[in-house]
């Protein structure tokens, strides 16, 4: 069984779309996180979300607002794409907040905007 | 502003030799300290951690050694073995704060 999953794997769209990652843990976890990783393959963190509220935006553009309908689930929503907001998506879920609790990944989806 | 650095993009080792995988900070907020280990078209894995009051964990094959006053960590696997072959990040996290802060890898090629 996947501990979290992340669809689409693949995402390739038109500038000025609007479009959603999906994002589901079986962990039991209480936080879940969105990490972007560059084409520098820097992995950044962009959201977290604990019992459904949000505790981290590291100065993401409003154009990406997460979605947590409940703990296991937290999607990621994009409007107006733009070309630099292609990249790897990363959802992640821990138990816990901070102090070194390891987050468990999804396998990412490749975002393309043509 | 990179506040933790893995400064060798690659690093090649023979197998059953012991594989060394470097890490710098700059942050003296980081209170905890994670190994990932990334196959190509998967998510991050967690390998092992160290809490910055320790300065060595060991988990099997992989120790975690931490020299704070360095700022400077590093992760010895031994016996390399060839599915150790992956990128390696390196990632700190700060007191109550939730995100983790990555290095930008180091891919691990294991030799036969």
């Amino acid at each position: 069984d996947t501990a979290v999953s992340q669809t689409p794997k693949y995402l390739v769209t038109q500038m000025g779309n609007d479009k959603s990652i999906k994002c589901e843990q079986n962990l039991g976890h209480d936080t879940m996180y969105w990490y972007k990783q560059d084409s520098k393959k820097f992995l950044k963190i962009m959201f977290s979300y604990n019992n459904k509220e949000l505790i981290i935006n590291e100065t993401v553009p409003n154009r990406f607002s997460p979605k947590s309908p409940d703990k296991a689930h937290l999607n990621l929503h994009i409007n107006s794409l733009e070309l630099g907001d292609s990249a790897v998506y990363f959802c992640a879920s821990s138990q816990g907040r901070g102090h070194g609790q390891p987050q468990h990944f999804g396998d990412g989806t490749r975002l393309s905007i043509l | 502003d990179q506040q933790v650095k893995q400064n060798s993009p690659s690093l090649s080792v023979q197998e059953g030799r012991i594989s060394i995988l470097n890490c710098d900070y700059t942050n003296s907020m980081f209170d905890y300290f994670l190994w990932y280990k990334k196959y190509p078209a998967e998510g991050p894995t967690f390998l092992i951690s160290i809490s910055s009051i320790k300065d060595k964990n060991e988990d099997g094959r992989f120790t975690v050694f931490l020299n704070k006053s360095a700022k400077h960590l590093s992760l010895h696997i031994v016996p390399s073995q060839p599915g150790d072959s992956a990128v390696y990040f390196c990632a700190a996290s700060a007191g109550g704060a939730d995100g983790l802060t990555f290095g930008k890898g180091t891919h691990l090629i294991i030799q036969p």
